[in-house]
């Protein structure tokens, strides 16, 4: 089955600095891959997605990019700011869909005044 | 209600019990899932209801663990005999279909003591 690996499992960064988070699949069929994000005492909540079909997409100041070939795919933050604050978690679905999603282990994501 | 509901937000059993665990998902979704989350892990598959459709049992982890959807409302997560390790937060998700975002609700946080 998919397995899915998330780096950096904590990450403390400086208001406006940018973060990145990293993820590797193994299932070359996975072609659905969204990030969410979890606030404390809440579900997650999908904040971007990308499908492989494409090799990035950007929605304000969060962008992912999408490596088919090295099965890899990141999460970007420019400028952060406290409210960005959270677990993050990368997924992936050879579905298409939400629909059976492996998730990563999550990054816990410290942004700094 | 406006979000996908879950009951009871805490609970805690003794080993051996049966518990149940209820979800209300979006009014008009069709699509439904059920995720566990271990403490510091991310979110493991468990079901998948879209419709009228079987639903896709192939993430649960024992004969103990079930599920039950009326139609296209509330659906139901029961486990058998509890063990320390079913202690999680269980998550449910809705989706208007299989192809949309998936709207997780708060969780219910599970502990066999």
């Amino acid at each position: 089955g998919e397995n899915v690996e998330q780096h950096p499992s904590t990450l403390s960064v400086q208001e406006g600095d940018s973060a990145v988070i990293k993820c590797t699949y193994s299932d070359s069929a996975s072609n659905y891959f969204p990030w969410y994000k979890q606030e404390l005492g809440k579900g997650p909540q999908l904040i971007i997605d990308i499908r492989s079909n494409v090799g990035e997409k950007k929605d304000q100041r969060i962008a992912v990019t999408l490596n088919k070939t090295a099965k890899h795919f990141s999460l970007h933050i420019t400028e952060t700011q406290p409210e960005d604050s959270a677990v993050y978690f990368c997924a992936a679905s050879r579905t298409g869909t939400a629909s059976k999603l492996t998730f990563g282990t999550g990054t816990r994501l410290q942004v700094t005044l | 209600g406006a979000g996908v509901s879950q009951s009871p937000s805490n609970k805690v059993t003794e080993k051996g019990k049966d518990v149940e665990l209820r979800c209300d998902p979006i009014s008009g979704h069709t699509a439904l899932y059920w995720y566990r989350q271990r403490l510091g892990q991310g979110l493991e598959f468990l079901i998948y209801f879209q419709g009228n459709s079987a639903p896709d049992k192939s993430g649960l982890p024992s004969d103990r663990f079930s599920a039950e959807r009326t139609g296209e409302s509330v659906s139901t997560l029961t486990i058998q005999r509890t063990q320390q390790e079913d202690s999680a937060v269980y998550l449910c998700a809705s989706s208007l279909d299989r192809d949309t975002e998936a709207f997780f609700g708060q969780g219910t946080r599970l502990t066999v003591v």
